[in-house]
């Protein structure tokens, strides 16, 4: 059975700080792994990454996968209050998609 | 705002009574996935139509169906409904059929309670 785990499953910091969210997979025949952000609503889109060790970068949010180890990271630089959210990672392959249970990050002023 | 839609917002039942959620992916959207959020499971992936044809089934349940119309939209159908279906449900849209492999984008949501 596919299973995705992040750590840690909680994150509290001051603005400002770096912080960096885990994604490990167990995903067969893996195509890509997902990041989205999830505040008070739905879930919006942030990182798909289908080829190990090269970064995506989107201002101060930037991710790696790595699939020898089967693992990614999602960094965020220089945190904002507005950086407040749960963070989802997901693996899929054509015809399965799986999240973890989420990091949920409290960025404080 | 996503572009995608999702009717009702909320929904109050009883138990073993059947609801039906309906979405409205973006414009141009062929693939529509829906998603159940609980506080316990997490957001599981449920199925996906693309172009009115299923495409991938994740942990759809028995009583759980759904369909996608020649418009395009979709309804999901929940059935002999029971507490623990009580939950977020997301309905998700993208231009290509690629589960993994598309930018999908979300709906609001439907919060299903059913007491």
């Amino acid at each position: 059975e596919d299973k995705v785990v992040q750590s840690p499953l909680s994150l509290v910091v001051h603005e400002g700080d770096t912080v960096t969210l885990n994604c490990s997979y167990e995903v067969t025949n893996f195509r890509s792994l997902l990041w989205y952000k999830q505040e008070k609503k739905a879930p919006t889109f942030l990182f798909m990454l289908t080829s190990s060790g090269i970064e995506k970068k989107s201002g101060r949010l930037s991710s790696i996968l790595d699939k020898k180890e089967l693992f990614s990271i999602l960094n965020i630089t220089a945190t904002q209050t507005g950086d407040s959210a749960v963070y989802l990672c997901a693996g899929g392959s054509n015809y399965k998609l799986t999240f973890g249970k989420g990091t949920l990050l409290t960025v404080n002023p | 705002d996503s572009g995608v839609t999702q009717t009702p917002k909320h929904l109050i039942t009883a138990t073993g009574q059947r609801v039906t959620l309906r979405c409205s992916p973006r414009s141009g959207d062929l693939s529509v996935y829906w998603y159940q959020q609980s506080l316990d499971q997490g957001l599981q992936f449920l199925i996906q139509y693309y172009n009115g044809e299923e495409r991938a089934k994740g942990n759809i349940l028995e009583r759980f169906s759904a369909q996608q119309f020649p418009d395009l939209h979709s309804e999901l159908n929940l059935s002999s409904l029971e507490l623990g279906d009580s939950a977020l449900y997301f309905c998700a849209s993208s231009e290509q059929p690629g589960l993994a492999t598309d930018t999908q984008y979300f709906g609001p949501g439907t919060r299903l309670t059913v007491l």
